[in-house]
C-alpha cells in the first residue's frame, strides 16, 4: 500500500524567512509520481510540481526549490524568502506505477502542512 | 482559474437526504477525478471516469455513485446522508487516463450534513 507522510503539521515563519515541507513516501512500485499541491485559503488545490521517480534532480522554479531523494524516500519541498502570499495548506501526493494498466491513475495525498507566513 | 467547474459550491442538508453535485472538466479534458477532503480522513481518491467510462474506484461508499456523461460532465450522486459525509468534494480533470497526469481540480463544493 501506498503512504505520503508529512510530520509538519503547521509551521510559521517571519516573511522572507526559508522554510521546507518535509515528505516521506513508502511505495512497492519501482516507478511513480510525486506531486505537490498547494491549497490556499479560497480553498482550491492548485498544481505544483510532478516529478517522476527516474530522475533525482532536484528541480528549481523561482522562490521554490524541489529536493528528491530516493534513498530516503523524500521529497521535500522549500520556499526561499518566504511571502504572505505562500501562506496555504500545501500538500505531497504519489501516484502509482507509471507502467500499470489503466486503473491504477489516483493520487495518495498526505495530510498536508499548514504553512503560515507572518509579516 | 484552474477552467474546472464545480457546482454547487455549498450545500447544507439533513441526514438521510440525497444530493448531487456536478463538475464540468476543462475543455478537451477526457478525465474526471473525484476526491473527498475530510478533517479526519484528509483528501481520499473516490473514483475516476474516462471518457464515459470508469477507471478506478477508491474509498468510495456504496451510498455514493457517480457517472460522467457524453459531454464529459461528471455528477457525484451522495444518498442516505450521514453527519460524516460532511466535506469539501473535489473533482479533478486531465486530458488523458495516464498514471501521474496532472490534475487540475475545481474549486471543490462544501458539503455540510445536519
Amino acid at each position: 500500500a501506498q503512504k505520503v507522510t508529512q510530520a509538519q503539521t503547521e509551521i510559521s515563519v517571519v516573511e522572507k524567512e526559508d522554510v521546507t515541507l518535509d515528505c516521506v513516501y513508502e511505495t512497492r512500485d519501482t516507478t511513480y509520481y510525486l506531486f505537490w499541491y498547494k491549497q490556499p485559503p479560497s480553498g482550491e488545490l492548485v498544481f505544483l510540481i510532478r516529478r517522476n521517480s527516474f530522475d533525482e534532480q532536484n528541480e528549481i522554479s523561482g522562490r521554490y526549490s524541489w529536493n528528491f531523494q530516493k534513498s530516503t524516500s523524500s521529497f521535500n519541498f522549500t520556499i526561499t524568502a518566504s511571502q504572505v502570499v505562500d501562506s496555504a495548506v500545501y500538500f505531497c501526493a504519489l501516484s502509482g506505477d507509471v507502467w500499470s494498466n489503466f486503473g491504477n491513475e489516483k493520487l495518495t495525498f498526505g495530510t498536508g502542512t499548514r504553512l503560515t507566513i507572518i509579516p | 482559474d484552474s477552467g474546472v467547474t464545480q457546482t454547487p459550491k455549498h450545500l447544507i442538508t439533513a441526514t438521510g437526504q440525497r444530493v448531487t453535485l456536478r463538475c464540468s472538466p476543462r475543455s478537451g479534458d477526457l478525465s474526471v477525478y473525484w476526491y473527498q477532503q475530510s478533517l479526519d480522513q484528509g483528501l481520499q481518491f473516490l473514483i475516476h471516469y474516462y471518457n464515459g467510462e470508469e477507471r478506478a474506484k477508491g474509498n468510495i461508499l456504496e451510498r455514493f455513485s457517480a457517472q460522467q456523461f457524453p459531454d464529459l460532465h461528471s455528477e457525484l450522486n451522495l444518498s442516505s446522508l450521514e453527519l460524516g459525509d460532511s466535506a469539501l468534494y473535489f473533482c479533478a480533470s486531465s486530458v488523458v487516463s495516464g498514471t501521474g497526469e496532472k490534475l487540475f481540480f475545481g474549486s471543490g463544493t462544501q458539503l455540510s450534513v445536519l
